[in-house]
């Protein structure tokens, strides 16, 4: 069974302390891996597509990194104003086919 | 680029009444866009795919009669909440797909409240 799973569900970080999120999928026919950054009430805002294990890459405080069976994205040195539901998001088999992992919640704290 | 709009971003509206949003691309043209439904604390749920010209394709469990979608024009998808009930309340999220890219581009929300 095609599969996103998000880890941990909430980080709680002090400013400036880095950190990792984990994204583990088990899909057939990967065709890329989305990670998005939600704010409470909005729509998800678009961060990093990877396609292929071993691509990385970063804006700003965060870098996306694509194995073959999971993705991380490494926060360092968080501000404040990162804190927000990071999404990953799976393609696989058909051009419409998504998968989205349930999330983790960062709150980073002055 | 690739900007989605929804409108409006709050509703409230009485059971029994019907709702349409509308979901927008604003600077490319969209030939799929998806509508999500997203309670609480949760994850994003799909609730179905539109292809420009064609009908919907919905997920297992929406109620196709319950949840019209129309997708009229490439930069336009409608979804329309039909006797809407307090259980058909939640947070309604758009998004479109840039022809032959893998992104998808999410719409602001829009806020459904049925009293």
């Amino acid at each position: 069974e095609d599969q996103v799973t998000q880890s941990p569900e909430a980080l709680r970080l002090q400013e400036g302390e880095s950190s990792s999120l984990n994204c583990s999928y088990t899909v057939s026919g990967l065709r890329g891996l989305f990670w998005y950054r939600q704010d409470p009430g909005k729509g998800p805002e678009f961060l990093f597509t990877l396609y292929s294990a071993g691509e990385e890459k970063e804006k700003e405080r965060l870098k996306a990194t694509l194995t073959k069976k999971e993705s991380f994205l490494h926060i360092t040195a968080p501000k404040p104003e990162d804190s927000a539901t990071y999404l990953c998001a799976v393609q696989a088999g058909g051009f419409n086919k998504f998968y989205f992992g349930s999330g983790t919640k960062l709150n980073v704290k002055p | 680029g690739a900007v989605v709009s929804q409108h409006p971003s709050r509703v409230i509206c009485k059971s029994g009444t019907s709702v349409k949003i509308e979901c927008r691309s604003l600077d490319f043209q969209a030939t799929t866009m998806f509508w999500y439904r997203q309670f609480p604390k949760q994850s994003l749920m799909l609730m179905a795919t539109s292809n420009e010209g064609s009908k919907a394709t919905y997920e297992q469990g929406v109620e196709k009669d319950k949840f019209l979608i129309n997708h009229a024009s490439l930069t336009l998808s409608t979804l329309t909440v039909t006797s809407a009930h307090p259980e058909d309340s939640s947070f309604y999220i758009c998004s479109a797909r840039i022809p032959e890219i893998y992104e998808q581009y999410f719409g602001p929300g829009t806020r459904l409240t049925v009293t």
